[in-house]
């Protein structure tokens, strides 16, 4: 059975300074990986999806990357803001026909301090 | 931007009570998904749904789950006798495929008294 273990659980840390979070795969035959948002009580934004051909992908201050042979995945936020206090979570899919779920991480709570 | 739809956003029910959870998958989507988080819990994968079947589902899907696409833009997930366990937030999904990644409704917090 695939695990994904996102580290740390939680993470609080002052306004302006570059964080990465990190995730990790047991099986490393992955076809994607998806990381997402999610505020209390709401659903989950899609932030970036990376395929496994692919090493990384960027948008804007968040820059995620992979190595599917190592099975681990990183998202790094630069100059974090108040507004990026979430939850974040890592998902992998292992096949690219679409019939199978995600696997999700238990999610990074993320707590940015003004 | 399209968006994934899901009515409504809470529901209260008695166990025991049937309930029917809706959504309105993007419309050029050909998979369709419900997960379920129970409070302080992970995500969890229930069922997908391709070409008006059933493609995978995972054990949490029981007979006491049922998924309908019964029209050309709604998906609902029934669950038909419902248990004290059954609450949690309900998300449904939607893909062109596996390679394009998901995009996910805000969800159905389902509470069962």
């Amino acid at each position: 059975k695939q695990e994904v273990t996102q580290i740390p659980a939680a993470l609080s840390v002052p306004e302006g300074e570059n964080l990465v979070l990190n995730c990790s795969f047991t099986d490393s035959a992955i076809y994607n990986l998806q990381w997402f948002r999610q505020d209390p009580g709401k659903g989950l934004t899609s932030l970036l999806l990376i395929q496994s051909s692919q090493r990384e992908q960027t948008s804007g201050r968040l820059n995620a990357s992979l190595d599917k042979s190592s099975g681990r995945s990183t998202l790094y936020i630069a100059a974090s803001q108040p507004g990026d206090s979430a939850t974040y979570l890592c998902a992998v899919i292992y096949s690219g026909g679409g019939a199978d779920g995600l696997t999700f991480g238990k999610g990074t709570h993320l707590i940015i301090q003004p | 931007e399209p968006e994934v739809t899901q009515t409504p956003s809470h529901q209260v029910t008695q166990m025991g009570q049937e309930v029917i959870l809706r959504c309105v998958p993007i419309s050029n989507h050909l998979y369709f998904y419900w997960y379920r988080q129970i409070l302080g819990q992970k995500v969890e994968f229930l069922v997908s749904f391709y070409n008006n079947e059933i493609s995978e589902k995972s054990e949490i899907f029981d007979d006491q789950f049922s998924v309908e696409r019964p029209d050309g833009s709604n998906f609902t997930l029934k669950i038909r006798s419902t248990k004290l366990e059954d609450s949690a937030m309900y998300f449904c999904a939607s893909s062109e495929s596996g390679l394009r990644g998901y995009t996910f409704g805000s969800g159905t917090r389902l509470t069962v008294v």
